[in-house]
């Protein structure tokens, strides 16, 4: 494809509900981060994977927040018991190599609204 | 800790006048920093490295150690360059970025 693909655009819940983001990464990228951008903020990084394992998972707020990337391209965030607080845009963003100063390349980002 | 900071929320400026956004970083190790930008409607970018001492569309950036900056100037403003513009700064082993929370650029005619 031409770029980072995520769907949906746009997602609205209910208090509690369970979501999935979806994120396609750019063909032969072997790297993949999500990151969280609330308003007025700027992204906040959230997991980074190299291939199919989380090489870092720091970022992610608790343990209602998973991600996955079973066979190292496409990648799914996964909310349980989603809160107002998640509300947000969900940023995916994918590199050719991880590390040192390889441009990450974003996606148009998933607006998350928890009503 | 990591932390970047942009002290304005937002900056106008007239078409051909200077433009600098200003960022400050705070890190332990070796910085490396970039800058982003979302023009309206278009996904995030990135508009240039430190480590590539590049110029791209007329903006330049210079890392300065000893005052934990990397403020990002163009000489004469352009209607196009109106965007949101991030700093940022490379952490957690070169594997992810801790942003800043970003200027608002707005050229106004």
């Amino acid at each position: 494809g031409a770029g980072v693909s995520q769907t949906p655009s746009n997602k609205v819940t209910e208090k509690g509900k369970y979501v999935e983001l979806r994120c396609d990464p750019i063909s032969g990228h072997t790297a993949l981060y999500w990151y969280r951008q609330s308003l007025g903020q700027g992204p906040e990084f959230l997991i980074y994977f190299q291939g199919t394992g989380a090489a870092d998972d720091s970022g992610l707020p608790n343990d209602r927040f998973f991600a996955v990337r079973p066979e190292g391209s496409v990648s799914t965030l996964k909310i349980q018991r989603t809160e107002r607080g998640d509300s947000a845009v969900y940023l995916c963003a994918s590199s050719p190599v991880g590390g040192g100063n390889t441009e990450a390349f974003f996606g148009q980002g998933t607006r998350l609204t928890v009503v | 800790a990591q932390r970047v900071t942009q002290p304005e929320k937002l900056l106008s400026v007239f078409k051909g006048a200077p433009v600098e956004l200003k960022c400050n970083y705070s890190y332990s190790g070796s910085p490396e920093l970039f800058w982003y930008v979302q023009y309206s409607r278009q996904r995030l970018q990135l508009l240039l490295r430190h480590i590539s001492r590049e110029s791209i569309k007329g903006f330049t950036a210079d890392l300065n150690k000893g005052e934990t900056s990397f403020h990002l100037k163009k000489p004469f403003a352009q209607e196009e360059d109106s965007a949101m513009y991030y700093c940022a700064l490379l952490t957690g082993g070169g594997n992810k970025l801790t942003f800043g929370t970003g200027t608002q650029l707005k050229v106004e005619l």
